[in-house]
């Protein structure tokens, strides 16, 4: 069936470090990846996303890359700060509207 | 902030009650979608409604119902209330049936004892 992987679960950096989340998915019809952050007591923030028929997308200090071969993608955040700190989610669907299957979810600390 | 507001937001109830929980979708989102997430856990799927009528479910029984109104806002049903059914329930709101994009409220925290 339809399943995300996310790694690692938690993650911690130095602060000005980069960090690198990593996905898995087993639907090869996949074709929307989002990502999002949640911090504590509040719902998910979409903070990238990228379709499949793109490689890779980038806003600002965030990057996100796809391998449809592989059937990976993954989360870049370079020079890091502490309000980075959260819980960071990937997710996939398939077709237009169809419903998010999310990762388990990284927590990422960043260290002053 | 995403607009899409949801109440109560925190909840305490038995096993074997019901539950009532409800969304105000952003302004122009005419999808709003539910989701459960367990603590420590990704957000599931609970099911999707597109102007007032469901167009997708997920692996949930049949006690988790739910509605969209004219006005499409929504709300969230689980009866018979069991321990495992203690999560935060998102819900999430899409412009139209064919966006990709959902914007999700702070969530509902349901507490069963």
């Amino acid at each position: 069936g339809e399943n995300v992987e996310q790694h690692p679960s938690t993650l911690s950096v130095q602060e000005g470090d980069s960090a690198v989340i990593k996905c898995t998915y087993s639907d090869s019809a996949s074709n929307y990846f989002p990502w999002y952050k949640q911090e504590l007591g509040k719902g998910p923030q979409l903070i990238i996303d990228i379709r499949s028929n793109v490689g890779e997308k980038k806003d600002q200090r965030i990057a996100v890359t796809l391998n449809k071969t592989a059937k990976h993608f993954s989360l870049h955040i370079t020079e890091t700060q502490p309000e980075d700190s959260a819980v960071y989610f990937c997710a996939a669907s398939i077709g237009q509207g169809g419903k998010l299957i999310f990762g388990q979810g990284t927590e990422l600390s960043v260290k002053p | 902030e995403t607009g899409v507001t949801q109440s109560p937001t925190h909840l305490i109830k038995t096993r074997g009650q019901q539950v009532t929980l409800r969304c105000s979708s952003q302004s122009g989102h005419n999808t709003v979608s539910w989701y459960q997430q367990a603590l420590g856990q990704g957000p599931q799927f609970i099911f999707q409604y597109y102007r007032e009528e469901e167009n997708g479910r997920g692996n949930f029984p049949p006690r988790f119902s739910g509605l969209q109104f004219p006005n499409y806002s929504s709300e969230l049903n689980v009866n018979a209330l069991e321990l495992d059914d203690s999560a935060l329930y998102l819900c999430a709101s899409s412009p139209e049936r064919l966006t990709l994009i959902r914007f999700f409220g702070p969530g509902t925290r349901l507490t069963v004892l």
